[in-house]
């Protein structure tokens, strides 16, 4: 079971902006970092945003992460056909002394 | 470009041990800033970390699989390998092996992955 909450699924249309919700705890997104993942259909996941909002050489600025308390947020602005995929947020749980991951939210472009 | 390859049988006989090997290249396993993962992903649900291993031996495991799981590392070959013991129907998954940055923690490189299905 995840410790790590995010809505099932989340859309827009072309050009839209969509944000996607992480809520956990004080033992992981409020004391450790948060990364977030993208895993589009039938492949493995890459990494998309590190230590909360930082992203990896490639990725698109319109991807954007955030950090606030116990929660964290992944925005995706001017949303593009090629973004419809599953996102997970991860992080370290300091109570569990391992890697948690998010429940997962499929994005759909209408 | 560092690469990750996951190996191993693709079909396990309930009780008996999964054993997959994770080959990396294009980059040394005897890195002092990362660890070397597992991952899982039943199919159709969500991602479960496994565990993790430093070059050096040190490893962490999920709680909830901790009892069944052990990683080892082989640096001469440039390896680390996954064994999980009893395995059921509900360990069947495709497994991914990737990189930890031991700076932020973030799992930076994966490997394709691989179908393990639990059957007799």
């Amino acid at each position: 079971q995840s410790v790590l909450t995010q809505p099932p699924s989340a859309s827009g249309t072309p050009g839209q902006r969509v944000t996607i919700s992480c809520s956990g705890s004080s033992s992981n997104i409020g004391s450790n970092t948060i990364n977030w993942y993208q895993q589009l259909p039938g492949t493995a996941p890459t990494l998309l945003i590190y230590s909360n909002n930082k992203r990896p050489s490639g990725v698109p600025d319109r991807f954007s992460g955030s950090k606030s308390g116990t929660s964290a947020s992944l925005a995706i602005s001017g949303l593009q056909s090629e973004d419809e995929a599953d996102y997970y947020c991860g992080g370290w749980d300091d109570s569990l002394n391992g890697y948690v991951f998010g429940t997962g939210t499929k994005v759909t472009v209408l | 470009q560092l690469q990750l390859q996951e190996s191993g049988p693709g079909l396990v006989k309930p009780s008996e041990t999964l054993s997959l090997t994770c080959t990396v290249s294009g980059g040394s396993i005897r890195s002092s800033s990362h660890y070397w993962a597992w991952i899982r992903q039943p199919p159709g649900k969500g991602l479960e970390w496994i565990g993790r291993i430093y070059y050096g031996g040190t490893t962490y495991y999920n709680p909830s699989l901790k009892s069944r799981v052990t990683i080892s590392v082989d640096t001469s070959r440039n390896q680390f390998s996954l064994k999980l013991s009893s395995v059921t129907a509900a360990d069947t998954a495709v497994y991914y092996c990737a990189r930890h940055s031991g700076a932020d923690g973030s799992l930076d490189y994966w490997g394709q992955g691989i179908l393990v299905t639990a059957s007799s």
